[in-house]
């Protein structure tokens, strides 16, 4: 089974703050994603990466920075954090094969509270 | 723009069908997902459509019409662990997802 594992479930920051989300999957997938997910809205995404180094903006980029030093993790910075930053963050990845599209994987997602 | 649309809510009775519908517009189309979601955990695949028709899998098929750029979810013999949100997403010619809001189906005994 393709596991995602998020390091938080639940997150408290104040403004300001530098906050670090990690993802981590353990099936080698070559594609991963950084959504957030807020009521009343689709998944909207943040990043992309579809390989180790390699980074693309997504949907809502502003305020957010990305990381991807290992194929297996995948992390999303929140630089300064903000109160319109409180939100259900999830973290999902994929196989890349040429030519066809793989169902994502998704992690249990992190809500992050900024007070 | 790129657009999903899909009801907030719907409600049904353990053992009954329920359909949940999508309608999307986006640039290009390279095939229809749904995702379920209990609260509080992850998305987790349902179904791909990419072709025209029906397709069934168990208790749950998902049905798409590319013409009238539209999709159906159908939940036969519904259980109460069938309360969930479900999520249509439709991925665009940049092989990019869009995804609706979801809908949140209550199952009532």
């Amino acid at each position: 089974d393709v596991k995602v594992t998020q390091s938080s479930r639940y997150l408290v920051k104040r403004t300001g703050e530098k906050v670090f989300l990690e993802c981590v999957q353990d099936m080698d997938h070559e594609n991963m994603f950084w959504y957030r997910q807020d009521p009343g809205l689709g998944l909207r995404l943040i990043y992309f990466s579809y390989d180790v180094k390699m980074k693309e903006k997504g949907d809502i980029p502003e305020g957010y920075s990305v990381s991807r030093e290992k194929k297996e993790r995948f992390s999303l910075i929140l630089e300064s954090a903000s109160t319109n930053q409180t939100s259900m963050y999830l973290c999902a990845s994929s196989l890349r094969t040429d030519g066809f599209y793989n169902e994502q994987f998704f992690g249990p997602g992190t809500r992050l509270t900024v007070l | 723009g790129q657009n999903i649309d899909q009801p907030t809510e719907m409600t049904a009775t353990e053992g009954a069908i329920v359909q949940i519908n999508c309608t999307y517009q986006t640039s290009g189309f390279n095939g229809l997902f749904w995702y379920q979601q209990h609260a509080g955990e992850a998305p987790t695949f349902l179904s791909y459509n990419v072709l025209d028709g029906l397709e069934e899998k168990g208790r749950f098929s998902s049905f798409l019409s590319r013409s009238k750029g539209y999709s159906y979810l159908l939940l036969k013999e519904l259980q109460m662990k069938d309360s969930a949100s479900y999520l249509c997403a439709a991925l665009d010619s940049n092989y990019q997802l869009i995804w609706g809001a979801g809908t949140k189906l209550i199952i009532k005994p």
